[in-house]
C-alpha cells in the first residue's frame, strides 16, 4: 500500500465549483504539504502544517483553503474553482528525522472548465 | 530565503552515456539539498539527499550528486544511462536545523535518454 494516497487521482469540474482535495499518509510524518505543479514553473508551495494546530500559508495560498483533520490527514479545498487553477496537486510528507526529505502523493490532475 | 536553479531545462544523452544534470542554490545558512526524480505521470520520488558529512552522496538507480559549499552547488551524476531514467529531476534546498523543513525547488531539467 502506498505511504502518501491523493484523492481523487482526476477531477475536471467548473468554473465557481468547490472543490476538495484529500491527502493521507501511513508514515507517521507530523509534517504536511500542498504543492501544485505547472508545466515550467516546477512545485510551487500552497499551504503546510507542522502539525495538526500549526498551518501556514505557502507562496500561492490564495484561492485556496486547507483542513488538517488528523495527523494523517490533510485537505485542501478550492472554494470557487477558476480555469488558472487547472494544475497538478500533491501532496507532500516529512519528518525531522530525515532530514525533513519529502515523501509524495501519486499526484491529482485537476482541470477546471 | 533560499532559491534553487536548475541550469538546464532539457538534457538530451543517448543511452550509456554519461550525464550531469546541474544545480545551484542561493542561501545565507547552513542548507540541505536532495534531488527528486518523476516519471510522466507519476509522484516525486526522492533520488538522494545531502544533509551533512560526506560531501559525496550515492542515491537509488546509480545516481550521485556532490556538495560543493563554495561553488553552491549540488549537481547529478550518473556514468552510464538507461532508456529508463528518461525523466524529469528537481533540485531542491532547505534550511538546515531541527524546525524547519520547508522546501525551495528548482523549475526541472528533464532528461531524454534516446537509443
Amino acid at each position: 500500500d502506498a505511504d502518501v494516497t491523493q484523492t481523487p487521482r482526476n477531477r475536471i469540474t467548473k468554473t465557481g465549483k468547490r472543490i476538495m482535495l484529500e491527502c493521507s499518509q501511513t508514515k507517521g510524518h507530523d509534517r504536511m504539504y500542498w504543492y501544485r505543479q505547472d508545466p515550467g514553473l516546477g512545485l510551487r508551495l500552497i499551504y503546510y502544517s507542522f502539525d495538526v494546530k500549526d498551518i501556514n500559508k505557502g507562496e500561492i495560498s490564495d484561492g485556496y483553503s486547507v483542513s488538517r483533520q488528523a495527523q494523517a490527514k490533510f485537505s485542501l479545498s478550492l472554494e470557487s474553482a477558476i480555469p488558472n487553477q487547472t494544475a497538478l496537486y500533491f501532496c507532500a510528507t516529512s519528518d525531522k528525522l530525515q532530514g525533513f526529505a519529502q515523501y509524495f502523493g501519486p499526484g491529482t490532475r485537476l482541470t477546471v472548465l | 530565503a533560499q532559491s534553487v536553479t536548475q541550469l538546464d531545462s532539457q538534457v538530451p544523452v543517448f543511452e550509456e552515456a554519461p550525464v550531469e544534470l546541474r544545480c545551484n542554490y542561493s542561501s545565507s545558512v547552513s542548507v540541505y539539498l536532495f534531488w527528486y526524480v518523476q516519471y510522466p505521470n507519476q509522484g516525486l520520488q526522492l533520488l538522494l539527499k545531502y544533509l551533512s558529512g560526506s560531501t559525496l552522496v550515492k542515491g537509488i538507480n546509480g545516481f550521485e550528486a556532490e556538495f560543493n559549499k563554495s561553488q553552491t552547488s549540488f549537481h547529478l551524476r550518473k556514468p552510464s544511462v538507461h532508456i529508463s531514467d528518461t525523466a524529469e529531476y528537481f533540485c531542491a534546498v532547505s534550511r538546515s536545523g531541527t524546525s524547519y523543513g520547508k522546501l525551495t525547488f528548482g523549475q526541472g531539467t528533464i532528461l531524454t535518454v534516446h537509443p
